[in-house]
C-alpha cells in the first residue's frame, strides 16, 4: 500500500514561475518529511526535510510546507529555472527504527526557458 | 555519488538465472538500504540493514535476499530473476537512520 501519495506526476513550468508539488501521508507516525532531486542517470539526492514540529522550512528557493492536521506537505520552487528540471520525490519516515524512508511516487518538472 | 559505489551499472540477465547487486560503502555509516525504482512507483524498499549480519525486509522483499557481512558492502542477490524484477536498483546509506540518505547512482537491470 502507498503510504504517501505525490501529485501531479507531471509538471512543465515557465522559467521564474513557481513550482508546486504536493504529497499527504496516512501513517501518523511519520515524524520526518525530507524531499529529494533526481536528474537522469543519478542517484536521488536529498533537497530539503522538514519535522512536524515546524510548518515551514525555506532553504533558498526551496520552501516546505507542513500541515499536520491535514497530513500534507508540499514543495514550492520559488523562480523555477530549468537546471531545476528533474524527478522530485517526497518521502516520511518514523526516526526511530531504522528510518525507513517511504517515497511517493514521483514528479517530473520541466522548467521551460 | 561521494563514498558509495554500486556495481554493475547495468545488467542484462535471463529469466530464472541468479544475479548479485553490490553496494559499497567508505563511510562507515550504520544503515544501508536497497530500493527499487519503478515509473509510477517511486523508490520501493526491498531490504535494509541497521550493521553487520543485521537485517530486515522492506515492502517489497519477495524473490530477493541480502547479505552485509562487513559495514562496508551490502549484496542484493535474485534468487531466481523474473521479467518483473526489471528494474532500476539504488542502493543508499545513512549515519543515524533518521537523516537524509545518500544513494549510489543505481543498477539498471534488464531480465530477459
Amino acid at each position: 500500500q502507498q503510504q504517501v501519495k505525490q501529485s501531479p506526476q507531471s509538471l512543465i513550468v515557465q522559467k521564474g514561475g513557481i513550482s508546486i508539488i504536493n504529497c499527504a501521508y496516512e501513517n501518523t507516525a511519520f515524524d520526518y518529511f525530507p524531499w529529494y532531486q533526481q536528474f537522469p542517470g543519478k542517484g536521488p539526492a536529498l533537497l530539503i526535510a522538514i519535522r512536524p514540529d515546524v510548518s515551514e522550512k525555506k532553504e533558498g528557493r526551496f520552501t516546505i510546507s507542513f500541515n499536520k492536521s491535514a497530513k500534507q506537505f508540499s514543495l514550492h520552487i520559488m523562480d523555477s529555472q530549468p537546471g531545476d528540471s528533474a524527478t522530485y520525490f517526497c518521502a516520511a519516515s518514523i526516526r526511530s527504527g531504522g528510518s525507513r524512508l517511504t517515497f511517493g511516487e514521483g514528479t517530473q518538472l520541466t522548467v521551460n526557458p | 555519488d561521494a563514498g558509495i559505489t554500486q556495481s554493475p551499472r547495468h545488467k542484462v540477465t535471463e529469466t530464472g538465472t541468479p544475479v548479485t547487486l553490490r553496494c559499497h560503502q567508505t563511510e562507515n555509516h550504520r544503515y544501508m538500504y536497497w530500493y527499487r525504482q519503478d515509473p509510477g512507483h517511486g523508490l520501493r524498499l526491498i531490504h535494509y540493514s541497521y550493521g553487520v549480519k543485521d537485517t530486515d525486509k522492506g515492502e517489497v522483499s519477495d524473490g530477493y535476499s541480502v547479505s552485509r557481512s562487513k559495514t562496508e558492502d551490502f549484496l542484493l542477490t535474485l534468487e531466481s530473476a523474473t521479467s518483473s524484477q526489471t528494474s532500476v536498483y539504488f542502493c543508499a546509506i545513512s549515519e543515524w537512520g533518521d537523516y537524509g540518505y545518500t544513494f549510489g547512482s543505481g543498477t539498471r537491470l534488464t531480465v530477459v
